[in-house]
């Protein structure tokens, strides 16, 4: 068990909808990130946070949106949603940023019908 | 930009050494990690190393780390049929804000 709990573990929906997945990092850990891993793109950075704010965005959509709570868990909401954003979302917690071990949760599997 | 390689398949015997290779551009990574994840499961942090280190053992896993080459590697002594997923390496990319991972090996361990 890393520490890091996701939820839902499962979670499947329609096209056009919206979704909200949520994270709750390890104790203590300040910095949030959320990564989409789906067959064809790997694993994709999406959004980092630490300590409430936005600190580095990676190739997520503008359908896609996060943020980080005083309590420092975090959600990652998903409108509109296509067929192919049917992945695996995972939330990873570290103390800091960068030169710091990152752990992850078991991810939200996602899939949009 | 940041950018990690890796080979997407590697089959051996149990019991054999396995050796997981991975390539990358950014140099700035302080820390290089080894993630194993199994069918169906989360990313599990196995291992990671210093980048002012060339190697480091951890009971049955050494890495190896030249970089010069930019070239990382994994070793898995007596390889079981549980070690077989998939690893990923990765590193931190400019200025921290994100771990970026290579495309994962996905290691298959025959008995």
């Amino acid at each position: 068990d890393s520490g890091v709990t996701q939820t839902p573990k499962h979670l499947i929906t329609a096209t056009g909808q919206r979704v909200t997945l949520r994270c709750s990092p390890r104790s203590g850990d300040l910095s949030v990130y959320w990564y989409q891993q789906s067959l064809d793109q790997g694993l994709q950075f999406l959004i980092q946070y630490y300590n409430g704010e936005e600190r580095a965005k990676g190739n997520i959509l503008e359908r896609f949106s996060a943020q980080q709570f005083p309590d420092l868990h975090s959600e990652l909401n998903l409108s509109s949603l296509e067929l192919g954003d049917s992945a695996l979302y995972f939330c990873a917690s570290s103390v800091t940023q960068g030169a710091a071990e990152a752990f992850f949760g078991q991810g939200t599997r996602l899939t949009v019908v | 930009g940041e950018d990690v390689e890796q080979s997407l398949f590697l089959s051996v015997r149990e019991g054999d050494s396995s050796v997981i290779n991975c390539t990358y551009t950014d140099s700035s990574s302080t820390y290089l990690y080894w993630y194993k994840q199994e069918p169906g499961a989360g990313l599990q942090l196995l291992t990671y190393i210093f980048s002012n280190m060339d190697m480091k053992q951890d009971q049955r896993l050494t890495v190896l780390l030249n970089k010069k080459d930019k070239h990382l590697s994994l070793r898995i002594a007596d390889t079981q049929t549980g070690d077989s997923a998939i690893y990923f390496c990765a590193g931190w990319g400019n200025q921290g804000g994100k771990l970026i991972f290579g495309q994962g090996t996905e290691l298959s361990v025959k008995p």
